[in-house]
């Protein structure tokens, strides 16, 4: 079974600092792991995913993400921190037998202090 | 939020009621899904259609029913035996070409609330 774990509920970081929301996942296989930002009351924005390849993602917003298969993480990074980026973040997972819905952790909820 | 609508944007159920929640896609993707999310439990699946006419239970599918009848629309009915169904209700859409590696994209929610 898939699983994803954020082993954080609530980041605090100071604007222009850097920011790092974690992620690990389990996973029979090679996974393919995404990063999703939800402001209040709206749905999900799809923010980046690794799928192969270089383990450094580039996504929207000036977001990357590691992978890391040794230690079966997928941290989100961000060189400096807005406070436009508060907002609870989720991590997502899908096995590479494909053909089945992702599967989220539970959400960090990420607060930059001017 | 893309190509994908919800509505309505907030529902109120009285007891003993059936609701609908509605989700058009103009996508053109294959496969549909209905998450619900409440605080601190994140999302988790209710339903979810691969191809029209099919569909598949998720985790928490009990008290709810869906249809797949067109490819761009997935209804929601959330049933009497739904005991506890106030949360935010997400749809998501993806195409699905067996491979595993579509993002799949949210609609704006809705939010569902009982009198």
């Amino acid at each position: 079974a898939q699983s994803v774990a954020q082993p954080e509920d609530q980041v605090n970081v100071a604007e222009g600092n850097p920011l790092t929301v974690k992620c690990t996942y389990s996973v029979s296989g090679n996974p393919y792991l995404f990063w999703y930002v939800q402001y209040p009351n709206r749905g999900l924005q799809f923010l980046l995913k690794y799928i192969t390849g270089d383990n450094l993602v580039k996504g929207s917003y000036g977001f990357e993400a590691e992978f890391n298969k040794s230690q079966t993480s997928f941290h989100l990074k961000k060189p400096s921190a807005l406070v436009s980026d508060s907002a609870l973040y989720f991590c997502a997972v899908r096995g590479p037998s494909g053909n089945t819905p992702l599967v989220f952790g539970k959400g960090t909820r990420l607060s930059v202090i001017a | 939020d893309g190509g994908i609508t919800q509505s309505p944007k907030y529902l109120f159920r009285k007891e003993g009621q059936n609701v609908t929640l509605s989700c058009e896609q103009n996508l053109n993707h294959d496969a549909m899904y209905w998450y619900r999310q409440d605080p601190g439990q994140g999302l988790r699946l209710i339903y979810y259609s691969q191809i029209v006419n099919d569909f598949q239970k998720g985790d928490i599918a009990e008290g709810y029913s869906v249809s797949r009848e067109k490819k761009e629309s997935f209804p929601l009915t959330v049933t009497s035996a739904q005991k506890n169904p106030t949360a935010f209700y997400l749809c998501a859409s993806s195409d699905e070409g067996g491979r595993g590696r579509e993002t799949q994209y949210f609609g704006p929610g809705t939010r569902l609330l009982v009198l």
